[in-house]
This record gives structure tokens, sequence and C-alpha cells, in this order.
């Protein structure tokens, strides 16, 4: 979607290094904001999702975290990388109140 | 904690039969339930959104239904084209409206 942003687009990175992904939004003030993961052959898992700067709600695993520094920005983190963090991963927005989740065009994350 | 499933993983079907993709989700307060498409290495397009109190919606050749009191949703696509290869998501909204559950998609080729 052209109102959100991903990048990189594609990432390479060695185990235990650390990683940065960004997602910005345009649009209306004050979006829910989510960071999916999609692993190679299986679905959606939901990571963070954000309801307001600095309010991150936290559905996984601990060596991932994500930050929301301004309304639309929302960044996901890890200290160290780990194999099984390689995947797709999605940013998305949802408007407060409003029905329809839309998606950026993803970051592919490949962990060697 | 909802669960979503999808039915069949994959499905390969000649050009033009009509075809139907199953969904299913165990929770049935939802708030609403979206079809999306997901071409390979794309981020995801939103087909058509159904609401918890509608039974279906239609977009051109697809048509969604949902029966929230059984946990069902199928997605009738009709006069099926190759360009409609694609893994097909749903996914539902729990009631508080935060929450989106995917299931693990349908693959789709559609053949020429």
């Amino acid at each position: 979607s052209q109102t959100i942003h991903q990048w990189p687009a594609t990432l390479v990175q060695p185990v235990g290094s650390p990683l940065s992904l960004e997602c910005t939004v345009e649009g209306t003030s004050n979006p829910n904001l989510y960071w999916y993961r999609q692993a190679a052959g299986r679905g959606l898992q939901l990571l963070f999702y954000s309801v307001g700067i600095g309010q991150i709600s936290s559905e996984v695993p601990q060596n991932l975290s994500a930050s929301r520094p301004q309304d639309r920005q929302f960044i996901l983190s890890s200290k160290k990388l780990l194999l099984s963090d390689s995947g797709f991963y999605l940013c998305a927005k949802a408007v407060a109140g409003a029905n329809v989740l839309t998606f950026g065009a993803g970051s592919r994350l490949t962990v060697l | 904690k909802q669960e979503v499933t999808q039915i069949p993983a994959a499905l390969s079907v000649p050009e033009g039969e009509n075809l139907v993709l199953n969904c299913s989700f165990t929770d049935s307060a939802i708030y609403n339930l979206q079809w999306f498409r997901q071409d390979p290495g794309k981020g995801l397009t939103s087909l058509l959104l159904i609401q918890s109190s509608q039974r279906e919606q239609t977009s051109g050749r697809l048509n969604a239904s949902l029966d929230k009191s059984s946990g069902r949703s199928t997605l009738y696509i009709a006069a099926s084209q190759p360009g409609d290869s694609a893994t097909y998501l749903c996914a539902v909204r729990d009631n508080a409206g935060n929450m989106l559950t995917f299931g693990g998609g349908t693959r789709l080729m559609v053949k020429p």
C-alpha cells in the first residue's frame, strides 16, 4: 500500500547481529499499528500491536521488540538475531474505529 | 484464544471453474472477518470485509459469506482466471477491535 512504507525491503543478516525494521504510515492520526511475521510456508503470526505512541502489546518471543516513537512510526528490533527470525515481516495499520486493515509491502529477512 | 483454519491448504483448478475457499474460526465473538490476497513475496491486499452483523459481501467475481454462529466463512470465486492464482487468507478481528487472527491460507493455482 502506498500509505504504508516499510524498509528495508530485503535484508540478509548473520546470526547474532542486531535488527531494525522500520514502518511509517500516512493518513489519519493515531492509527493502530501491527507487526506480523510470515515464515516460509506458514500463516501470519501477530508479533506486536500498538494503539498509540509508546504503547506496545506483545504476542511473542522475547528476542524481538517493538517501539513506537512517533504516531506514524513503528519499529521492529532485535539485539541478537536467531536463524528462526528469518521470514517476511509485514507492517499493517488500522484507523481507530475503522474496520479495514491495510498492509505494507513487507520486509524479507534472511538470517544466515 | 481464537484459532482460524483454512481448508484446503492448496487448490489447483482449470481456468473457468467456480471455486469455494473455506475459513473456520473457534470463537464466534468476532467484530469482523476480512479476506486477503497475497501474491508471492508481496504484501496483502484486502479483498472483502464482512461485519459481524452481515451475511455476505460481493465484489466483482468474488463473494464472501459469513455464518458467525457456526464459525465459518467462505470465499466464492466465479469463473476463475489464471490471474486469480495467489494465496488467499482470511482473518478475524476480535470484539475489542485490536487483534486480527489469520488462517494459514489457501494457495490457489488456476491453470490456463
